[in-house]
């Protein structure tokens, strides 16, 4: 079975902070795909980005990056200079190949002025 | 214009009346999916198909039925809705690659008194 936890269920820092949203993952597959989605205050879910379980490479845009380690089952997500735009909830999901995306339950981010 | 189209964006109702929440998308993607969305819990798969003739159960799908009309729609329907299926509902896409990201609707808000 795959499970994805996102142990922190709410973070606050002040605008310009660094903020880290981690999340583990378990899965028996080799081959596997894991997500960041973003959901603003309006809703609506937003793909961040998608990694396939060949690439271990750490991925950066722009303020935003990802460190995907799989000797820890780990796809932590980190924003630089966090600014007030980034307050959202946001979910990491994984699926394996076909079938459905699990996610998380999801880092509700507050950055304040 | 969005993709991913969902209607109605908000519906409140009363317990036993029978529900539709419609999908349609754009993108010319075989996958569709609807998930739920309740607090603190993340989104789960109530139903899936992979083409028109091709209807799956996810985790949550009973209270629920389904209809692919064409590769375009995906219809949820709630025969008799109840209080706890007042949610936030999503509709998403994806293409046939197991590699391919799912591309989420802008949800529909369901109320059930």
């Amino acid at each position: 079975a795959q499970k994805v936890t996102q142990a922190q269920t709410e973070i606050s820092v002040v605008e310009k902070e660094d903020v880290t949203l981690d999340c583990v993952y378990e899965t028996r597959d080799t081959t596997y795909y894991l997500f960041w989605y973003k959901q603003p205050p309006s809703g609506e879910l937003v793909f961040l980005i998608r990694r396939n379980s060949f690439d271990e490479q750490n991925e950066i845009s722009g303020r935003y990056s990802w460190n995907f380690q799989k000797s820890t089952s780990s796809f932590n997500f980190t924003i630089t200079a966090s600014q007030v735009v980034d307050s959202a909830v946001y979910f990491c999901a994984l699926s394996t190949g076909f079938q459905k995306l699990v996610f998380g339950t999801g880092t509700r981010l507050l950055v304040s002025p | 214009d969005a993709d991913v189209t969902q209607t109605p964006r908000n519906r409140i109702t009363k317990t036993g009346k029978r529900i539709m929440l419609e999908c349609s998308q754009t993108k010319g993607h075989d996958r569709m999916y609807w998930y739920r969305q309740d607090p603190g819990l993340g989104l789960r798969l109530i139903y899936y198909s992979f083409d028109v003739k091709d209807i799956n159960k996810g985790e949550i799908s009973d209270g629920y039925s389904v209809s692919r009309q064409a590769q375009a729609k995906f219809s949820l329907s709630l025969e008799s809705a109840i209080p706890n299926q007042t949610a936030l509902y999503f509709c998403a896409t994806r293409e046939g690659s197991s590699a391919s990201t799912q591309y989420f609707g802008p949800g529909t808000r369901l109320t059930v008194l």
